[in-house]
């Protein structure tokens, strides 16, 4: 009963580097979402996918490009990082098309320093 | 445009009192409201939802909210803290059909002292 996995858990990455954060479901989802965490802000939107084959930015999607590699898999990457995106990052997912009452479904987060 | 506002950043109580975290939204179509607890270090768990049926709805742990859509709030209580009950907490609001997104409160993290 994995629900949401967030591959790593932890990452310390130096300034300029990249690296992709991994996100799968096994819910049979439809939406998936990508947040960052930081204190004092809640959770933010970087990107969503609403459906397999689509992706659309959210609030902070500048320095992340993602991909929605099938139903199951969304990933997040950082092409070049910088110390502003140190942060605590979440996947979601949910089924959407059903109306808007359906909760999301979250990982338990990456740790990702940026020095 | 919908947005969420939590009350209060902190809030302290003792343990076996009551616990009221206030949250309140805007929305120009009829919302569909959460509310999601955090532990340290761990993602976010559903506690409830509101989805227009009846206001007043329990959750998981011994939570409840009302949703008033007169004071346009959808406050979490519940009657009597428990020391797991410390960890921070988000309310949610749907973004209108269509749109796919849902809008955070920055969240508000519960103390509960022995």
């Amino acid at each position: 009963n994995a629900g949401v996995t967030q591959t790593p858990k932890f990452q310390v990455l130096k300034t300029g580097q990249s690296m992709t954060l991994q996100c799968a479901q096994d819910m049979n989802h439809n939406s998936m979402y990508w947040y960052r965490q930081d204190p004092g802000m809640g959770l933010r939107l970087i990107y969503y996918s609403a459906s397999e084959g689509t992706t659309d930015k959210g609030e902070v999607p500048n320095g992340y490009n993602v991909s929605r590699l099938n139903k199951r898999e969304f990933s997040l990457r950082l092409e070049s990082a910088a110390p502003s995106q140190t942060s605590v990052y979440f996947c979601a997912s949910t089924i959407m098309g059903q109306g808007r009452d359906q909760p999301q479904h979250f990982g338990d987060g990456t740790r990702l320093s940026i020095l | 445009a919908q947005s969420v506002t939590q009350l209060d950043s902190h809030v302290s109580v003792s343990e076996g009192t009551p616990v009221l975290l206030r949250c309140n939204y805007s929305s120009s179509y009829s919302p569909s409201l959460f509310w999601y607890v955090q532990h340290p270090n761990k993602g976010l768990q559903l506690l409830l939802k509101y989805t227009s049926a009846a206001t007043l709805v329990k959750g998981i742990n011994g939570f409840e909210a009302e949703f008033k859509k007169s004071e346009t709030s959808f406050h979490l209580t519940k009657p009597s803290a428990h020391m797991s009950d410390a960890a921070e907490y988000f309310c949610v609001v749907s973004a209108t059909s269509g749109t796919y997104k849902y809008i955070f409160g920055t969240g508000t993290r519960l103390k509960v002292l022995a």
